[in-house]
This record gives structure tokens, C-alpha cells and sequence, in this order.
């Protein structure tokens, strides 16, 4: 079965310092891979999606991730956090073979001055 | 742009009151979502719906329904609302490309 694992609920970092957020699967075909982004009392929105070819892929707001697949890792970075960047953070997986996502737990960065 | 709308952003009810959820999505997508979100749990599914008139339960189905009559409509049911149902419910429709889902604003319910 799928899963996906987020290292840390809780991630600081100071304001121009590099983030980076982790993100581990298991899976036993080639993944789908996605980071979503939620600000408070707001739904999720898509920030990255790795689907075929390219193994870094951007996103929108500076932020970029990774698919290793030797490491079965995901890690979402961006190399100078900004205030607004504080949200809460969901890394997801689809092998294709149905509708759904399986989700990590997430992980709250917190934006320090 | 995918548009998911939410009837409403807060709600406040009562224990034991029947409470709706509805969700709007404009993309004529066939497949959409109820989750519930809770600190420190992310998101669970509640129940999820591959097609009009057609659903399946996800991970913590009980206490809720759901209602498929329109392709663009998908609706959360409370059949009697108790505390433990107190928090933020998603619904979310799923596009063609990958399984991508796209998601409302959000319904943060507090039942008294």
C-alpha cells in the first residue's frame, strides 16, 4: 500500500533562510507526486506536481522539489523564505491505478523575523 | 480555472441538528471529495464520488452521507450532528491529469 511520510510537523525557519520540507513514499510503480499549500482557513492549492520526465520541477511562489527515486523522496525547497511562505504544507501520492491521493500528515512552517 | 465553491466558509450548529454541506464544482469533473481536516491528522477521507449518483466510502465514513444528484454537486450530510464532528471539512474535485485534485475554500464547522 501507498504512504507518504512528512518528516517534522512543525518546521522554523529564519526569513531569507533556505526552507526545506521533506517528504519520503512508498510506492511499487512510478509515482505522481504533489505538494500542496494551505494558508490559514483557506483550502488547499497546488504548488508542484511531478508527473513524467523532468526530476526538478518549480512551482509557483519560488518553490522547487525533487523526485529521487533511488531515495524515494520528494523535498520540497525554496532558497529565501519570506513571511508569507508561513502556511501549512501537504505532500501527495497517486500511483495511477485509482481516484485518490494518499496524503502526508503536514507540515506547519513557521516564518521567523 | 478550476472553480470548487463551498456554501459556507463557518457554520455553527447544534447537537443532534441535521447539517448539509453542499459543494459546487464548475470543470464537469466526474470525480469529487469530502474530507475532514484536524490538527495533527491532515486530511481523512469521509467519502468520495467517482460519477452522478454513484459514491464509495473512504476512511471515516461513519456518521456522514453524501448526496450525488448533479454532475457538478456533491453534498456532505450530517444525519445528527454531534461534537467529535467539530472541524474543517474540504471537498475537492479531481481534474483528468493525474489524479491532480482541486480544492474549495473550506467549511470550518463547530457543532455546540
Amino acid at each position: 500500500a501507498q504512504s507518504v511520510t512528512q518528516l517534522g510537523s512543525h518546521v522554523s525557519v529564519s526569513e531569507g533562510a533556505l526552507v526545506l520540507l521533506r517528504c519520503n513514499y512508498s510506492s511499487s510503480v512510478p509515482p505522481y507526486l504533489f505538494w500542496y499549500v494551505q494558508y490559514p482557513n483557506q483550502g488547499l492549492q497546488l504548488l508542484l506536481k511531478y508527473t513524467t520526465g523532468a526530476t526538478l520541477v518549480k512551482g509557483i511562489n519560488g518553490f522547487e522539489a525533487e523526485f529521487k527515486k533511488s531515495e524515494t523522496s520528494f523535498h520540497l525547497t525554496k532558497p529565501s523564505a519570506h513571511m508569507s511562505d508561513a502556511a501549512e504544507y501537504f505532500c501527495a501520492v497517486s500511483d495511477g491505478s485509482n481516484y485518490q491521493l494518499i496524503w502526508g500528515a503536514g507540515t506547519k512552517l513557521i516564518i521567523k523575523p | 480555472d478550476v472553480k470548487v465553491t463551498q456554501s459556507s466558509r463557518y457554520l455553527v450548529k447544534r447537537t443532534g441538528e441535521k447539517v448539509f454541506l453542499e459543494c459546487v464544482q464548475d470543470m464537469d469533473h466526474e470525480n469529487m471529495f469530502w474530507y475532514r481536516q484536524d490538527p495533527g491528522l491532515g486530511l481523512r477521507l469521509i467519502y468520495f464520488s467517482y460519477d452522478v449518483k454513484m459514491k464509495e466510502k473512504g476512511d471515516i465514513p461513519e456518521g456522514y452521507s453524501v448526496s450525488r444528484e448533479k454532475k457538478e454537486r456533491f453534498s456532505l450530510i450530517l444525519e445528527s450532528a454531534s461534537t467529535n464532528q467539530t472541524s474543517m471539512y474540504l471537498c475537492a474535485s479531481r481534474g483528468t491529469d493525474y489524479n491532480e485534485q482541486f480544492f474549495g475554500p473550506g467549511t470550518r464547522l463547530t457543532v455546540l
